[in-house]
């Protein structure tokens, strides 16, 4: 049982260039997250996917897209990283409809030079 | 929407000593309060959680108090040991699909 895994778990970007962060989890959520982890900040909600075909913005969606490509993945996209997206990202999955336990993956380490 | 507010940022104890993390939240629609410790390097896991039908849970060293008047819950730690240095959140949450936001998180050491 692999629980949630997130790709790449490090990534050096320059300016300008695009990105997709990859997360997929084998638990059998319907809900799937993705947050930004900043110091002082804590964890802010960027884009969440209650069920399949279902995606809503979170608290900083701005620079981001989402994909729920299916049940098991949720993607995040960077079309045009900038200095501000240098951050840690972590993907959860949550299983919210029985208000179980919210699972993390490792988390991507990005830096946007 | 819902907003999570946590106290406080940093907490230094002596092994031995309690600790307590403190957090208010805004929507009383929330109804699921999970509590979860960031080792360095790895993805937040859950300690302990809380739902709004009951006022404290407690597992060994941990407890949750909730306060649903208030719109406030606490996590203590008694007996503080090393290992529980970490960073810590809180989260709440409505539940069926509905987000989950956390807290600014609290930086805890716990001196030997």
């Amino acid at each position: 049982n692999a629980g949630v895994t997130q790709t790449p778990k490090f990534q050096v970007l320059k300016t300008g260039q695009s990105m997709t962060l990859q997360c997929a989890q084998d638990m059998n959520h319907n809900s799937m997250y993705w947050y930004r982890q900043d110091p002082g900040m804590g964890l802010r909600l960027i884009y969440y996917s209650a069920s399949e075909g279902t995606t809503d913005k979170g608290e900083v969606p701005n620079g981001y897209n989402v994909s729920r490509l299916n049940k098991r993945e949720f993607s995040l996209r960077l079309e045009s990283a900038a200095p501000s997206q240098t951050s840690v990202y972590f993907c959860a999955s949550y299983g919210a409809e029985r208000n179980t336990e919210a699972f993390f993956g490792q988390g991507t380490r990005l830096t946007v030079v | 929407g819902e907003n999570v507010e946590q106290h406080p940022s940093t907490l230094s104890v002596q092994e031995g000593d309690s600790a307590v993390i403190k957090c208010t939240y805004s929507d009383s629609a929330s109804n699921y309060f999970p509590w979860y410790k960031q080792e360095l390097g790895k993805g937040p896991q859950l300690i302990i959680d809380i739902r709004s039908n009951v006022g404290e849970k407690k597992d060994q060293r941990i407890a949750v108090t909730l306060n649903k008047t208030a719109k406030h819950f606490s996590l203590h730690i008694t007996e503080t040991q090393p290992e529980d240095s970490a960073v810590y959140f809180c989260a709440a949450s409505i539940s069926r699909g509905g987000k989950l936001i956390f807290g600014q998180g609290t930086e805890l050491s716990v001196k030997p």
